[in-house]
This record gives C-alpha cells, sequence and structure tokens, in this order.
C-alpha cells in the first residue's frame, strides 16, 4: 500500500540508551518530515529534509539527530535518550500531506 | 518564534448542523495553509489546503475561508457527522510550492465532539 510506513510502533528505552526511529515513503516524494506530538499538543517540527541530500532543523531539534538514507528513507535518532523526550514521533512526507501512523516512545 | 493558534481548544455540536473551526496565524509570510484532522491513536489526516492567492476553496462538506488581512484561517463543516468528531489542526508553511517543501508550522487544535 502506498504510504509513510514508520517503525517501530512503540517502544520503551532507560535513560541514555540510543535507538533510530525508521520512516519509509513509496509516493516518490521529495520532501518528509519528523514531527513529535505532546498530549494536549499540536505538533512541533524536529527536522525536516527539503530533498534528497538535504536536512534542516525544526523548532525542537537539540536530542535528535537525522538521515536521509535516500530518496525513500529519513531516520531520526536519539543518541542519549531522555524522559523529555516521551512523546509520540510522526513522520509525514509532502509538506505534511502523508503522515505515518506514529511511534509511541516512553523514555523512563 | 512565530506560531499558528486556535481561537477554542473544544467545539461540541449537534449532527446535522454546521461546524466552524477557527486558527489564528502570526507569520505574514506564511502562503499555504492546510488543515487536517486528527481521530485518537492515528496520525495526522489532510483535509483540505487553500494558497494565499486564494479566499475560500471548497471540498466536499468543508470549506476553508482565508482572510490575510487579519490572519485568520476558517475550516466549515458541513451537515456535521458523528464520525467527524476529532481534533482539527491548521497548519502554515511560508515556501511552499514546486516539488520541495520547507518548514510546516501546527496548530495548538481544536477538539470537536459531534453528538447524535
Amino acid at each position: 500500500n502506498a504510504g509513510v510506513t514508520q517503525t517501530p510502533k512503540f517502544q520503551v528505552l532507560k535513560t541514555g540508551q540510543s535507538m533510530t526511529l525508521q520512516c519509509a515513503q513509496d509516493m516518490n516524494h521529495n520532501s518528509m518530515y519528523w514531527y513529535r506530538q505532546d498530549p494536549g499538543m499540536g505538533l512541533r517540527l524536529i527536522y525536516y529534509s527539503a530533498s534528497e541530500g538535504t536536512t534542516d532543523k525544526g523548532e525542537v531539534p537539540n536530542g535528535y539527530n537525522v538521515s536521509r538514507l535516500n530518496k525513500r528513507e529519513f531516520s531520526l535518532r536519539l543518541e542519549s535518550a531522555a524522559p523529555s523526550q516521551t512523546s509520540v514521533y510522526f513522520c509525514a512526507s509532502l509538506g505534511g500531506y502523508t503522515f505515518g501512523s506514529g511511534t509511541r516512545l516512553t523514555v523512563v | 518564534g512565530e506560531s499558528v493558534g486556535l481561537h477554542l481548544p473544544t467545539l461540541s455540536v449537534q449532527e446535522g448542523d454546521n461546524s466552524i473551526i477557527n486558527c489564528a496565524y502570526s507569520n505574514s509570510a506564511s502562503d499555504y495553509f492546510i488543515w487536517y484532522k486528527q481521530e485518537s491513536g492515528k496520525g495526522p489526516q489532510f483535509i483540505i489546503d487553500i494558497r494565499s492567492n486564494m479566499d475560500k476553496r471548497q471540498g466536499q462538506r468543508v470549506t476553508v475561508l482565508l482572510n490575510k488581512t487579519v490572519k485568520h484561517l476558517s475550516l466549515q463543516i458541513a451537515a456535521t457527522q458523528p464520525g467527524d468528531s476529532a481534533v482539527y489542526f491548521c497548519a502554515e508553511t511560508a515556501n511552499a510550492g514546486g516539488t520541495s517543501y520547507g518548514k510546516l508550522t501546527f496548530g495548538q487544535g481544536t477538539i470537536l465532539t459531534v453528538h447524535p
């Protein structure tokens, strides 16, 4: 099925652990995005990639890194997880036309 | 930094009524706006968009109005149904166009509840 696929759907980390959230789209879109959504809040942009080979910081980039591996894939990495990074993470493509189903991350 | 905000955090309507959800934006350079619907446990779903060279755009049961003078955006849902119950977000970007997009900034959201 065409769309944005995120993995994993759920994850629990201990403080200081690292992990990578994966995102892939099969719609040949240039632009991809990572957002986080906290309870009762809107989505805040972490990083985005306007096109393959480029990445830029969004509103809340601290504590995160990204890699635009190719046109399809855009990964988000937490090098040393903190409780403040407990959130739901969404990947999107083409200016937000299509969103993934989200990754629920809990850092204890 | 600049942000997009909503006037009303919650809206309750009866089935069959028309709903209006409002959004204020502060970035005068914004030239592209999107409305999303988000149901519990799901990612945002694109509803309708509008560019700054338009004042109004209609979709199926939805209409988006843009007033650039007062930096205001609204989403009108006609004949609201229980399935329309969700959180609605507006979002804006200042450099949309072509096949590559820039930052997309979201508002806080309005919870729409439709009573049968």
